[in-house]
C-alpha cells in the first residue's frame, strides 16, 4: 500500500510569499502529524489532526502558519507571508490512532529567499 | 522539560564494522522510545519501539537496549552497510500526553565509508 505522501518535494519561495504544503496520508489513519525540521535538528511538532479535527497547534509558531483537513484525510499547512526562519523541510505523518507508530512523509523542503 | 540528548553528533565507520549509537532521555512520565532511520531527503522510519520493561529489541542488524534506570538507550548496528548511512534519531514518548507527546534527539549522522 502507498505510504504518506507530500508535494511539492521541493519549494523555493520568495520572501513575504505564501505557501501551501500538501499532506496524503495513509488512508485510513486517524491522525495525522505536521512537523517542522530545520537543518542538523530533530523534528519540531507543529500540530496535529484526528479526523478534521485540529486537536492541538501550540507548535505552530506564528499566526501565519496555518494548516486544515477539512475532509479528515489530505491536509494543508500554509505559510503566509513566508520569512527567511521559515526555511526547513516540513514532514507530515500519519498514524491509526493517537499515541501510535507514526509514519512519515518524505517532507516539503522549503526555502524562502 | 523533557529533552532527549544524542551521541555521538555523526559518526564515520568502514563498512562491515559495527558501531553503537547512545541516547539519554528526561521523559516523564515515560511511555516508550523509539528509534528512526532518516535517508537524506526523506522522512524518519521506525526501526524500533522500546517500553519500560523492555531491556533489547532487535530488527535485523539493528539491536536497541534501554536502561529504564540509568535512562539511557542505545542503537547497535553490527556489520555495517553502505545503505546504513542516514541519520539515526531517538526519540522518547510521554505517557499520557498529547500530540506533542513526543520529544525529538537531534540525531547521530552515521556515514559507512567503503
Amino acid at each position: 500500500g502507498a505510504g504518506v505522501s507530500q508535494s511539492p518535494r521541493y519549494k523555493v519561495a520568495k520572501r513575504g510569499q505564501d505557501v501551501a504544503l500538501r499532506c496524503d496520508p495513509i488512508s485510513g489513519h486517524v491522525s495525522l502529524f505536521w512537523y517542522q525540521q530545520a537543518l542538523g535538528q530533530g523534528p519540531e511538532f507543529l500540530t496535529y489532526f484526528q479526523n478534521e479535527a485540529q486537536l492541538d497547534k501550540s507548535g505552530l509558531p506564528s499566526d501565519r502558519f496555518f494548516a486544515e483537513r477539512p475532509e479528515g484525510s489530505v491536509s494543508t499547512l500554509k505559510i503566509q507571508r513566508t520569512q527567511q526562519e521559515d526555511s526547513a523541510v516540513y514532514l507530515c505523518a500519519s498514524s491509526l490512532s493517537n499515541p501510535a507508530p507514526q509514519y512519515f512523509g518524505p517532507g516539503t523542503r522549503l526555502t524562502v529567499l | 522539560k523533557n529533552q532527549v540528548e544524542q551521541s555521538p553528533q555523526s559518526l564515520i565507520i568502514l563498512e562491515g564494522k559495527n558501531c553503537t549509537l547512545q541516547c539519554n532521555y528526561t521523559v516523564s512520565p515515560f511511555s516508550n522510545l523509539r528509534w528512526y532511520k532518516q535517508d537524506t531527503g526523506r522522512g524518519p522510519v521506525s526501526l524500533t519501539i522500546m517500553t519500560f520493561s523492555e531491556n533489547t529489541k532487535s530488527n535485523g542488524r539493528y539491536t536497541a537496549t534501554l536502561d529504564a534506570d540509568t535512562k539511557q538507550s542505545s542503537l547497535h548496528i553490527t556489520a555495517s552497510q553502505l545503505s546504513d548511512s542516514a541519520s539515526y534519531i531517538c526519540v522518547g514518548l510521554q505517557s499520557g500526553g498529547g500530540a506533542d507527546g513526543l520529544t525529538f534527539g537531534k540525531g547521530t549522522h552515521l556515514i559507512i565509508q567503503p
